[in-house]
């Protein structure tokens, strides 16, 4: 039982540069979730999606484009990389809300820096 | 839009002693809370959470705590051992067909042996 993989765990970009990040989890779960976490910021939500076909925004949304085409997979997006994009990235996903924990699982992150 | 946040961004305790960790809400709708522990280099973990409509709730060697009146969380760590020294994250969430989660800046909790 995986739970949520994110792949790849470390990318470097340059400025221009566009990359797609991939989060997928094997337990059927309804919600999955893209944040951001950069120093004293704590962990900001950029999208979010409540099924396969559906996307919303989050926070922090801009410069951001995701895709939800599988139930178990979300994509994130950067058409066009900036420096303020180096982050460390986490994937989540949960069950329908409840208690508790409202199920969210996250992945181990991605570390992508811009240059 | 409101946030959470915490009183302290660090924290170093003694093993064996207990820990404090606070967290303050100014969203006076949350209705659900719960702490996540990070270590370097991993996705936040599952600690402990809790409903609106309770003061306390306990787990292994953890409690929370609620202060509605105040706005207040707080985590206590009962006898901390090293591999408990990590950053810890409050969230919060309006509950309902509110699923997602507002997290706080974070608190590092050294343990020192």
């Amino acid at each position: 039982n995986a739970g949520v993989t994110q792949t790849p765990k470390f990318r470097v970009l340059k400025t221009g540069q566009s990359m797609t990040l991939l989060c997928a989890q094997d337990m059927n779960h309804e919600y999955m979730y893209w944040y951001r976490q950069d120093p004293g910021m704590g962990l900001r939500l950029i999208h979010y999606s409540v099924g396969e076909g559906t996307t919303a925004k989050g926070e922090v949304p801009d410069g951001y484009n995701v895709s939800r085409l599988k139930k178990q997979n979300f994509l994130l997006g950067l058409e066009s990389a900036a420096p303020s994009q180096t982050s460390v990235y986490f994937c989540a996903s949960s069950y329908l809300r409840g208690f508790p924990n409202y199920g969210y699982t996250f992945g181990s992150g991605t570390r992508l820096t811009v240059v | 839009g409101e946030s959470v946040g915490l009183h302290l961004p660090t924290l170093s305790v003694q093993e064996g002693d207990n820990s404090i960790i606070n967290c303050a809400y100014s969203n006076s709708a949350s209705d659900y809370f719960i702490w996540y522990k990070q270590e370097s280099g991993k996705g936040p973990q599952f600690i402990i959470d809790i409903r609106s409509n309770m003061d306390k709730r306990q787990g292994q060697r953890v409690t929370v705590l609620l202060n509605k009146t105040v706005k207040h969380l707080s985590l206590q760590i009962a006898a901390t051992q090293p591999g408990d020294s990590a950053v810890y994250f409050c969230a919060e969430t309006l509950g309902g067909s509110n699923y997602k989660l507002t997290f706080g800046k974070g608190t590092l909790l050294t343990v020192n042996p």
